[in-house]
C-alpha cells in the first residue's frame, strides 16, 4: 500500500521549453505533497509544499515562476519547469503520505531532467 | 531547521560483514525515516521508526528520540546493499516534511 507513481521517468528537454512532471498517490488520498531536488552524489533538497486546492508552498531560494505547482486533486500534483535552462536539469523526486497509516512517506521514482 | 548529521559518509564492506550507520539530529522530532536509494534513484522506504526498535529481515533500525539519534543496523550484507542510505527525521503532521541528512554511500564488495 502507499504507493506514490511519478511520470516521466527521464525527459530531454530544449533549453527554453517547458516541462511538465506528474505525481500521483494511486492508493490513497494525498492532501499534501512534496517536491525534492537532487542534484548527482548529493542529497535531496525541498523544494516546495504541494497543498490540494491552494498555494504551494516554496521553500526559500526556489524560484515559484520556475517551478509551477498544481495540486487540482486529491491524488494529482504537477511540477512544471517553465523556460527550462541547461542549471535545471536535476532529478526531481516526490513524496507523498498516507496519513491514516503509519508508512511514513512514500517516494515516487523520480524524473531525471536534461536541458539541453 | 532540524540539523541531521549522517555518519560514516562512505563505507566499504565485503560481502558477509555486518555494520551500523548512525544519524544524529538536533531537535525533537515525530517522525523518522530511514530510506535506501538505488543505483536508479529510488528511493525505497526501509523503516519508519520514530522510535524504539524495529527488524525487518537483516535490516534494523533503532531511534532513540530523547538523545536524538538513529542507527540502521545491516547484517550479512549482500552486494545489493549498495548504494546510498538516507536519514530523515520530521514531523508527523500531514504538512510535516522531512529533511534528509546527506546520505551514507554504501560498497559491498563480493
Amino acid at each position: 500500500g502507499a504507493v506514490v507513481s511519478q511520470h516521466p521517468s527521464w525527459v530531454i528537454c530544449k533549453s527554453g521549453t517547458s516541462v511538465k512532471i506528474e505525481c500521483r498517490s494511486l492508493d490513497f488520498q494525498a492532501t499534501t505533497m512534496f517536491w525534492y531536488r537532487q542534484f548527482p552524489k548529493q542529497s535531496l533538497m525541498l523544494m516546495a509544499t504541494s497543498n490540494e486546492g491552494s498555494k504551494a508552498t516554496y521553500e526559500q531560494g526556489v524560484e515559484k515562476d520556475k517551478f509551477l505547482i498544481n495540486h487540482a486533486s486529491l491524488t494529482l500534483s504537477t511540477l512544471t519547469v517553465t523556460s527550462a535552462h541547461p542549471e535545471d536539469s536535476s532529478f526531481y523526486i516526490c513524496s507523498a503520505r498516507a496519513t491514516e497509516r503509519n508508512y511514513g512517506y512514500t517516494f515516487g521514482s523520480g524524473t531525471r531532467l536534461t536541458v539541453v | 531547521g532540524i540539523q541531521v548529521e549522517q555518519s560514516p559518509p562512505d563505507l566499504i564492506l565485503q560481502e558477509g560483514a555486518n555494520s551500523t550507520l548512525r544519524c544524529n539530529f538536533s531537535d525533537s522530532v515525530n517522525n523518522l525515516q530511514w530510506f535506501h536509494q538505488n543505483p536508479w534513484g529510488q528511493l525505497i522506504n526501509l523503516f519508519y521508526i520514530p522510535s524504539g526498535t524495529k527488524q525487518n529481515g537483516r535490516l534494523s533500525a533503532t531511534t532513540v528520540a530523547t538523545e536524538r539519534y538513529s542507527l540502521l543496523y545491516i547484517s550479512s550484507s549482500q552486494t545489493t546493499d549498495s548504494g546510498v542510505y538516507f536519514c530523515a527525521p520530521g514531523g508527523t503532521g500531514a504538512n510535516s516534511k522531512l529533511t534528509f541528512g546527506k546520505g551514507i554511500t554504501l560498497s559491498v564488495r563480493p
